[in-house]
């Protein structure tokens, strides 16, 4: 089965810094692998999602993420972050069907 | 109304009460899911919903009861609750089911906590 560990619980970047969250999965098949962020109190909204094709995605609020094979990796990154970015972010992989497994996340705090 | 949205936002609830969550999508999807986010833990999927009918149980104690009336509606009956049941419990839907490729769509979750 599929699983993905992002290393990172917490990590903190100043405002205008340029930021990377790791994500590391594990599947067997070319995976789909998604980037979801939670604000607090809110629900988990998409950033960004790879399928096939570019292995550079572009995504919502500036991010993108970059697919690796050779690492297994689908690590996020945003070139300045802004205090608005600061929130839960989930790395996740899908097999087919609807059976996607997250990453227990990475907290985002942004100083000004 | 856009969007999934969950009520209530927040339930305190004993060990002997009954519950219910509910869900409602006005996105007009077919697949509908139940979440538990628990502290320091990854998400986990409870149950899959598709055209009303549930497709997937992913080993959930019989204490959490869902049902989907309609397409647009999604409950999860609470009963006898213990307190490591206390968690987040996230509602989410997608145009169709058995495609990951499908966008989920996450309400805003209801906080359980159970005493």
């Amino acid at each position: 089965a599929q699983s993905v560990t992002q290393p990172d619980i917490h990590i903190t970047v100043s405002e205008g810094a340029s930021l990377e969250l790791r994500c590391n999965y594990s599947y067997g098949a070319t995976p789909y692998l998604f980037w979801y962020v939670q604000s607090p109190g809110q629900g988990l909204q998409l950033l960004l999602k790879y399928f096939s094709g570019d292995t550079l995605v572009q995504g919502i609020k500036g991010f993108e993420a970059e697919f690796k094979r050779s690492q297994s990796s689908f690590n996020l990154r945003k070139p300045s972050v802004h205090w608005s970015d600061a929130a839960e972010y989930f790395c996740a992989v899908g097999a087919g069907n609807n059976d996607m497994r997250f990453g227990a996340g990475t907290r985002l705090t942004v100083k000004p | 109304e856009t969007g999934v949205t969950q009520t209530p936002r927040h339930l305190v609830m004993g060990m002997t009460n009954k519950k219910s969550l509910k869900c409602e999508q006005h996105l007009g999807h077919n697949a509908m899911y139940w979440y538990k986010q628990s502290a320091k833990k990854p998400l986990e999927l409870m149950f899959v919903y598709s055209l009303e009918e549930r497709v997937e149980n992913n080993s959930v104690p019989s204490r959490f009861s869902p049902e989907c009336p309609n397409s647009s509606h999604l409950f999860l009956h609470l009963h006898t609750l213990q307190p490591e049941d206390s968690a987040l419990y996230l509602c989410a839907s997608s145009q169709r089911l058995a495609s990951v490729t499908d966008t989920q769509y996450f309400g805003p979750g209801t906080r359980l906590t159970v005493l």
